[in-house]
C-alpha cells in the first residue's frame, strides 16, 4: 500500500462550483501534510500545507486533515477555469531530513 | 527570473546511452532533490541532498547516479538509459529547516526524458 493514495481523477467541474479533493494515508505518525499544484509542463508549487489535524484556510481553499480517518482533503470554493491544474497531496517525513511524499496527483479541469 | 533551471528540457536518446541531466539554482538553498514523474505513479525520489558532502539515495535510485559540484549544482546521470526510464524528471530545492515547520520545496521547469 502506497504511504498516500490519491485518486487520479479526471475532475471537470464547472466554473464556480465547489470542488473536493480527496487523499487517504497509511502512517498515523506523519504529522505535516502539504498539497502542491502542478500546471500542465510546469514544476509542482506548494499551495498549502496542514500541521496534525484541523482546517486552515487561505482565500479560496480550506485544507483539512482528519487524523481519525486518515483523511486529507483540499476544498476549493468558487473554482476559476485557472484552477485547472494536477493537485499533488504530500506528507512530510517525520525524520529530521524532511523528506516530502507524494501522491500521484488529481487531475482537475474547471470548464467555463 | 526561473530560480530553479534545468537543461535540457527535452531529451531523446537510445538505449544504452549515458546522460546527463543537470540542475541549478539562484536560490541559496542547501537541500537539492531529483525527483521522476510517472503517470499513476506520482513523483518518486530518486536522491537528494543536504550539502555538499552529503548526498542520500531516495526510493528508486538504481540505474542513477548523482553529482553535488557546488552548493548550486545538482547534477542526475543514467549511465545507461533504458526505455523504462522514460519520465518526466524534476529537480527541487529547499532550505535548511530551522523549525518545525516543513521547508517548501522549489521546483524546477523539468526534463522530459524519451529512452528509445
Amino acid at each position: 500500500q502506497k504511504e498516500v493514495e490519491q485518486d487520479p481523477g479526471p475532475l471537470s467541474v464547472p466554473e464556480g462550483a465547489i470542488v473536493s479533493l480527496n487523499c487517504t494515508y497509511s502512517n498515523s505518525a506523519f504529522q505535516y501534510f502539504m498539497w502542491y499544484r502542478q500546471y500542465s509542463r510546469k514544476g509542482p508549487e506548494l499551495l498549502m500545507y496542514t500541521y496534525s489535524s484541523g482546517n486552515k484556510e487561505d482565500g479560496r481553499f480550506t485544507a483539512q486533515v482528519d487524523k481519525s480517518s486518515k483523511y486529507i482533503s483540499l476544498f476549493i470554493r468558487d473554482s476559476q477555469p485557472s484552477d485547472s491544474a494536477t493537485y499533488l497531496c504530500a506528507r512530510l517525513d517525520s525524520g529530521g531530513y524532511q523528506k516530502v511524499t507524494f501522491g500521484t496527483g488529481t487531475k482537475l479541469q474547471v470548464i467555463p | 527570473d526561473a530560480d530553479v533551471t534545468q537543461t535540457p528540457r527535452n531529451r531523446i536518446t537510445k538505449t544504452g546511452k549515458r546522460i546527463m541531466l543537470e540542475c541549478s539554482q539562484t536560490k541559496g538553498h542547501d537541500r537539492m532533490y531529483w525527483y521522476r514523474q510517472d503517470p499513476g505513479l506520482g513523483l518518486r525520489l530518486i536522491y537528494y541532498s543536504f550539502d555538499v558532502k552529503d548526498i542520500n539515495k531516495g526510493e528508486i535510485s538504481d540505474g542513477y547516479s548523482v553529482s553535488r559540484q557546488a552548493q548550486a549544482k545538482f547534477s542526475l546521470s543514467l549511465e545507461s538509459a533504458i526505455p523504462n526510464q522514460t519520465a518526466l524528471y524534476f529537480c527541487a530545492t529547499s532550505d535548511t529547516g530551522t523549525s518545525g515547520d516543513p521547508n517548501e520545496q522549489f521546483f524546477g521547469p523539468g526534463t522530459r526524458l524519451t529512452v528509445l
